[in-house]
This record gives structure tokens, sequence and C-alpha cells, in this order.
């Protein structure tokens, strides 16, 4: 399996521009998460999916950030508009809830520079 | 609310000597703890997992221990080499309703000096 895969790997956009992240989790995952990485802030949860499924959004910062998982296979998170304070790395992980073992994996994450 | 804590944030070794980073939790309530490895402009690996259960888990050069009652975990990389100069987070899974949710330390960059 190629894991999980983002796209794109960055992105440049200037403020009030919609800027939509994607994100293919691993085949067979059930859940899906959506992480912001700041230096500031670490590592947040913005979103969780179990079978497509929002389950927690309470990480989501505003309005203006929304999630989608149409199918088991995809996902994208946008942001719109977006502002300079959104600048961060994304990631998009998925686990499988099937096995005992609470390991997630995490895509190679999106750099985005909202300038 | 979990907060996790790594220290130092960064840290610079020459290599081949063995060494200890820490991570520490404030709710002891957890349903397990593992850490990551994350290389530049990359994603995180999961290196080790320890159930709640368990107090260590071993990988190669790699042992991982944990000590719920006092919220502490410790990562022991032991002949470090270059190849290992990386950020390592721990990240803490709840336990209960939450138990997908894992919180996060902002890690510890380790350069491993040849």
């Amino acid at each position: 399996d190629a894991g999980v895969i983002q796209s794109p790997r960055h992105e440049v956009t200037e403020m009030g521009q919609e800027v939509t992240l994607r994100c293919k989790p691993i085949s067979g995952h059930n859940s899906l998460f959506w992480y912001r990485q700041t230096m500031m802030r670490g590592l947040e949860l913005l979103i969780y999916f179990n079978n497509n499924v929002p389950i927690d959004d309470s990480g989501m910062p505003e309005d203006r950030f929304s999630a989608k998982m149409p199918n088991a296979s995809f996902s994208t998170l946008k942001i719109q508009p977006s502002e300079p304070r959104d600048s961060a790395v994304y990631f998009c992980a998925s686990r499988s809830t099937g096995t005992l073992i609470n390991i997630q994996y995490f895509g190679a994450g999106t750099r985005l520079s909202v300038l | 609310k979990q907060e996790v804590t790594q220290i130092p944030a960064a840290l610079s070794v020459p290599e081949g000597e063995n060494l200890v980073l820490n991570c520490s939790f404030t709710d002891s309530a957890i349903y397990n703890l593992q850490w990551f490895r994350q290389d530049p402009g990359k994603g995180l690996t999961s290196l080790l997992l320890i159930q709640s259960s368990q107090r260590e888990q071993t990988s190669g050069r790699l042992n991982a221990s944990l000590d719920k009652s006092s919220g502490r975990s410790t990562l022991y990389i032991a002949a470090s080499q270059p190849g290992d100069s990386a950020t390592y987070l721990c990240a803490v899974g709840n336990s209960g309703a939450g138990s997908y949710q894992l919180t996060f330390g902002k890690g510890t960059k380790l350069s491993v000096i040849p």
C-alpha cells in the first residue's frame, strides 16, 4: 500500500482565497483524522471521521474550516476564506479500528502558506 | 484536559552516545502512549506503542518505558547514529469515550553529530 496520500504537498495562496486540501487514506482503514501543526501549538486534532461520519469536530478553529469525507477513500479539508494565521502544515492520518492496536498512519502533510 | 510535555526541546549528542528522551503527561487515565519520529518535510512514523497495561516496549536500538502513576515515559536510544537525527514526538492515547484521541507533545529535536 502507498500509505496515506495527501495533495498538494505545498500550497501558497493569498489571503481571502479558498484552499482545499485532499487526503486518500490507506485502503481498508475506517478512521480518518485531520491535524494541524504549528511551531507555537504543536500538533492539534482538527476533526475525526469514523466510517465516513464526522465524530468530533471540536478542534476545527472556526466556521471558515470545513471537512468532508464523501467515501471511504477520500477526504477534503477546506478553508474559505483563508487567512495568514492559517499558515501551517496540515496532516491527514488514518487507522483501522478493527484491531486492538491504535496506531495512526500519517501522510506527508501539506505545507500551507497564506500571504 | 490532557497535557503532554517533552523536555528538552532540542538535544545534540555525538555519534555513538546512548540517550534518553523524556515525556510527561498530566492525566494518568491513558489508553496507550506512542512515540513517533518526524523527519523534516515528512509525516510522522510510529516507532513504539505501549499499552496502558505495559511497562515497556523494545524495537531494535529503541526502548520505551511507561510509568503511568508518575505520568512519565522515556525513549531510550542506544548507540545513536546520524540517521537518528529527527524530531521525536510523544503522543498519549486517551481512555474512555475519547480513545481515538492522541494528545501530542511538541517534540524533541535530536541531532546526532558524526
